[in-house]
């Protein structure tokens, strides 16, 4: 079963823009974990967030985590086009092995 | 380095056959897990294994097995296909049980049941 959400579903938007995606989930967690996934291919994993920590940033990238509302945002900023993928969020509990993901982002970024 | 590899990439077999499907890890990565992915949805974790042993299995039925090798590469078998197991299986490595730190994934291998 998913864990919980990404909205929103599909997003476009032009490059230069910045994107935001949400992430919302249903258990506690150790850690929190974005991916990015070209055309149905592997997943790349983007950022790790954990949850003792309410922000991270890497690049264009910017990770925040609300443990009490249970929810995660993925700003990525000054968008091109090769951003243009699915973004899921993804839960580890720690001590558990597998991770739990969301339903994912399409984002289309145009010329 | 090479990444994560897993074979075949993309395979076609028909309702009630069985299937392998392989994955070498990172090397020096311990951890292999699988997961499976059909269209349009987050992939769904289906086992991970760790210096050989089985760490975690996910809510799959008894036809899925796997198993991990000496050499920490892995095998996914699935006995008795159905058409809804066709998906996109990804395998993920880590150096550690837990993962922390983030998994790499492979390209997937895609199977089609018909």
């Amino acid at each position: 079963s998913q864990q919980g959400e990404e909205d929103p579903q599909a997003l476009s938007i032009q490059e230069g823009e910045n994107a935001t995606m949400n992430c919302s989930y249903k258990t506690s967690i150790n850690n929190l974990q974005w991916y990015r996934q070209n055309s149905g291919r592997g997943l790349v994993h983007l950022i790790l967030i954990r949850s003792n920590e309410r922000e991270k940033h890497s690049g264009r990238l910017r990770v925040t985590l609300d443990t009490s509302k249970k929810s995660s945002s993925l700003l990525i900023t000054a968008s091109r086009a090769a951003d243009t993928a699915s973004y899921f969020c993804a839960t580890g509990t720690g001590t558990a092995s597998k991770l739990t993901f969301g339903t994912g982002t399409r984002l289309q970024v145009t010329l | 380095d090479a990444g994560v590899t897993q074979s075949p990439t993309h395979l076609i077999k028909t309702r009630g056959q069985h299937v392998t499907l392989r994955c070498s890890p990172i090397s020096g990565h311990k951890s292999v897990s699988w997961y499976q992915q059909v269209l349009g949805q987050g992939p769904q974790f289906i086992f991970q294994y760790y210096e050989k042993e089985e760490r975690g299995r996910g809510n799959f039925p008894d036809r899925f097995s796997a198993r991990q090798f000496p050499n920490y590469s892995s095998e996914l078998n699935v006995n008795a296909l159905l058409l809804g197991d066709s998906a996109l299986y990804l395998c993920a490595s880590s150096p550690r049980a837990t993962g922390y730190g983030g998994y790499t994934f492979g390209s997937g291998t895609r199977l089609t049941v018909v």
